[in-house]
């Protein structure tokens, strides 16, 4: 079955911190997504990575940054944390573009930026 | 640029009752995707259902259909006989068929009524 898998459901930083938001999916897939979820906002997309060492910006980067090493891995950084960046973290994965496949999401990271 | 709306922030069904969810679109282009995602409370997102442009025939899978209407850009999501585990964020999204990006709408709190 697939499996995304995000290293934390939850976690507490300090303002200024670096951050690391790990995610792994085990059904070998190009793409994969970091989204950003509020309450009345749904889901925007951070970065998107379509291949390994690739990436792209979504709506929202700044703040950001991401790292695909391994097509199975996408870690998302958060490089110096800030109270605005509390939020919930989703990762997902899909095969490539022009396929009818759906995102397949992980549980989630709630994020607290103290 | 193509954008999601779903106009209801939050619905509620008796259970055993049908309930219809809301979404339109905007876009210029003739081919893509269309999706319901489904978000229990503290839970994977998964997908309900999953509709591809170029088809008239409106998606169905088991209690879920949809209500596909190209010309006027409407996707709407119709739950029959609703069970206490259909309570979730319920969350339309787009994405053009050749394209890696998906759209989401703001999402659709369901609340089911025992």
């Amino acid at each position: 079955d697939v499996k995304v898998t995000q290293s934390s459901r939850y976690l507490v930083k300090r303002t200024g911190e670096k951050v690391f938001l790990e995610c792994v999916q085990d059904m070998d897939h190009e793409n994969m997504f970091w989204y950003r979820q509020d309450p009345g906002l749904g889901l925007r997309l951070i970065y998107f990575s379509y291949d390994v060492k690739m990436k792209e910006k979504g709506d929202i980067p700044e703040g950001y940054s991401v790292s695909r090493e391994k097509k199975e891995r996408f870690s998302l950084i958060l490089e110096s944390a800030s109270t605005n960046q509390t939020s919930m973290y989703l990762c997902a994965s899909s095969l490539f573009a022009g396929s009818n496949q759906p995102q397949h999401f992980g549980d989630g990271t709630r994020l607290s930026i103290l | 640029a193509q954008t999601v709306t779903q106009s209801q922030p939050e619905m509620s069904v008796q259970e055993a009752e049908t309930v219809t969810l809301s979404c339109t679109y905007d876009t210029s282009e003739s081919d893509y995707y269309l999706f319901w995602y489904k978000q229990p409370p503290s839970r994977q997102m998964i997908l309900v259902i999953r509709q591809e442009a170029y088809k008239q025939q409106n998606a169905t899978e088991n209690r879920f259909s949809v209500n596909f209407q190209k010309a006027a850009k409407s996707f709407s999501l119709k739950i029959s006989d609703s069970q206490l585990g259909d309570a979730a964020m319920y969350f339309c999204a787009y994405r053009r068929t050749s394209y890696d990006k998906v759209i989401f709408g703001p999402g659709t709190s369901l609340s089911v009524i025992p």
